[in-house]
């Protein structure tokens, strides 16, 4: 089955720096590769996903990229804020079908102010 | 805006009880999901559901593990015999059926501790 690496477990970063978020994929068949962002209490919610017939997707201060050949893709956040400090999961499955999420191990994000 | 509610949102039960956490999912919603996350551990799938029968289960849902769509609405898992190691936070998710959205909505979650 697949299993998913997720780099750093922790990252704490200045207000207005970047973040980086790094995950691994095993299952060559997997092509939906969406992000979470879990707040203190709440359900993970999706923020940004990507499909394997694209490199690069961008949504304001947030972008996915994705190499399949290396099965990796990552979470670049620009110009962090406060609000942005919560655990994020990468995770991975197969479009169109009913299979499961199968989810990195998080990262916690801290923003410094 | 549309969203996954559960009930309760902490329910607290004597080891060898047992336990059913209740979903509503999405409305237009078909497809249906259970996870759990253990405290500080990253988000496990434990079984998926589609048509009114399982799609497909992990290695956590044994025997003790169910779910059922008792009605048009309700989506609900029962943990017939409880273990401490059940102790977790249980995530309900729903999906629509179009294969070009593939995003999965979760709920807040049910934190079930077994004392």
């Amino acid at each position: 089955g697949e299993n998913v690496e997720q780099h750093p477990s922790t990252l704490s970063v200045q207000e207005g720096d970047s973040a980086v978020i790094k995950c691994t994929y095993s299952d060559s068949a997997s092509n939906y590769f969406p992000w979470y962002k879990q707040e203190l209490g709440k359900g993970p919610q999706l923020i940004i996903d990507i499909r394997s017939n694209v490199g690069e997707k961008k949504d304001q201060r947030i972008a996915v990229t994705l190499n399949k050949t290396a099965k990796h893709f990552s979470l670049h956040i620009t110009e962090t804020q406060p609000e942005d400090s919560a655990v994020y999961f990468c995770a991975a499955t197969i479009s169109g079908s009913a299979r499961q999420l199968t989810f990195g191990s998080g990262t916690q994000l801290t923003v410094l102010p | 805006e549309p969203e996954v509610t559960q009930t309760p949102s902490h329910q607290v039960t004597q080891m060898g009880q047992e336990v059913i956490l209740r979903c509503v999912p999405i409305s237009n919603h078909l497809y249906f999901y259970w996870y759990r996350q253990i405290l500080g551990q990253k988000v496990e799938f434990l079984v998926s559901f589609y048509n009114n029968e399982i799609s497909e289960k992990s290695e956590i849902f044994d025997d003790q593990f169910s779910v059922e769509r008792p009605d048009g609405s309700n989506f609900t898992l029962k943990i017939r015999s409880t273990k401490l190691e059940d102790s977790a936070m249980y995530f309900c998710a729903s999906r629509e059926t179009s294969g070009a959205n593939n995003e999965q909505f979760f709920g807040p979650g049910t934190r079930l501790t077994v004392l």
